[in-house]
């Protein structure tokens, strides 16, 4: 069965701090993404890696960064929290291969900055 | 710039109706499109995937593409309240890693 992890549901981070989301999968996917999501907004494309220490920037990624040191592991890495970083936080991950497969998603991590 | 547009809705059916859920595109080089289901608070689930015209079945889900209209539905038949939830529409562009989403369309079914 497809399982991707994040590493905290909830997580509330005063303005400034550096903020780790950790993601894990279990189904040796290549791909990995990172997507916020906000009302009106919709999905928005922070970061991709499409394999080990390989990292395209998406569509927002201002103030974030990344890390994939391992195959089933995507780091997204808030280097100084913002109250317009609150958001719902997604990690999904997928075949290599295009836009051929789905992405499977993770629970989401919701992020309040103080 | 590619789009991808949704009613925002919220669509409301009574139960045991054929709820339909409407997806346009902007980009003739779509290749693939996919339907994902939302409960609140929760993060997106995939239903179905389609990639060529035509219907594509699934139990009570049906996917319909027609690519000349630049269009994809979502049928559920036999709608039930479980089936609350915002459903989003993503398509996938060739030679790009990237999909786009449509921001959802919340439906509500009426028991």
């Amino acid at each position: 069965d497809v399982k991707v992890t994040q590493s905290s549901r909830y997580l509330v981070k005063r303005t400034g701090e550096k903020v780790f989301l950790e993601c894990v999968q279990d189904m040796d996917h290549e791909n990995m993404f990172w997507y916020r999501q906000d009302p009106g907004l919709g999905l928005r494309l922070i970061y991709f890696s499409y394999d080990v220490k390989m990292k395209e920037k998406g569509d927002i990624p201002e103030g974030y960064s990344v890390s994939r040191e391992k195959k089933e592991r995507f780091s997204l890495i808030l280097e100084s929290a913002s109250t317009n970083q609150t958001s719902m936080y997604l990690c999904a991950s997928r075949l290599t291969g295009g836009t051929n497969y789905e992405q499977y998603f993770g629970p989401g991590t919701r992020l309040t900055v103080t | 710039q590619k789009e991808v547009e949704q009613n925002s809705g919220p669509l409301s059916v009574p139960e045991g109706a054929i709820a339909s859920l409407n997806c346009t595109y902007s980009d003739r080089g779509s290749q693939s499109f996919f339907w994902y289901r939302q409960y609140s608070g929760k993060s997106p689930e995939l239903i179905m995937f389609i990639y060529s015209n035509g219907d594509k079945e699934d139990g009570r889900f049906t996917a319909q593409l027609n690519k000349a209209s630049q269009y994809v539905s979502l049928l559920i038949r036999d709608s039930q309240p479980s089936d609350s939830a915002t459903y989003l529409c993503a398509v996938g562009y060739s030679g790009t890693y990237k999909y786009i989403f449509g921001t959802g369309t919340r439906l509500k079914v009426l028991a």
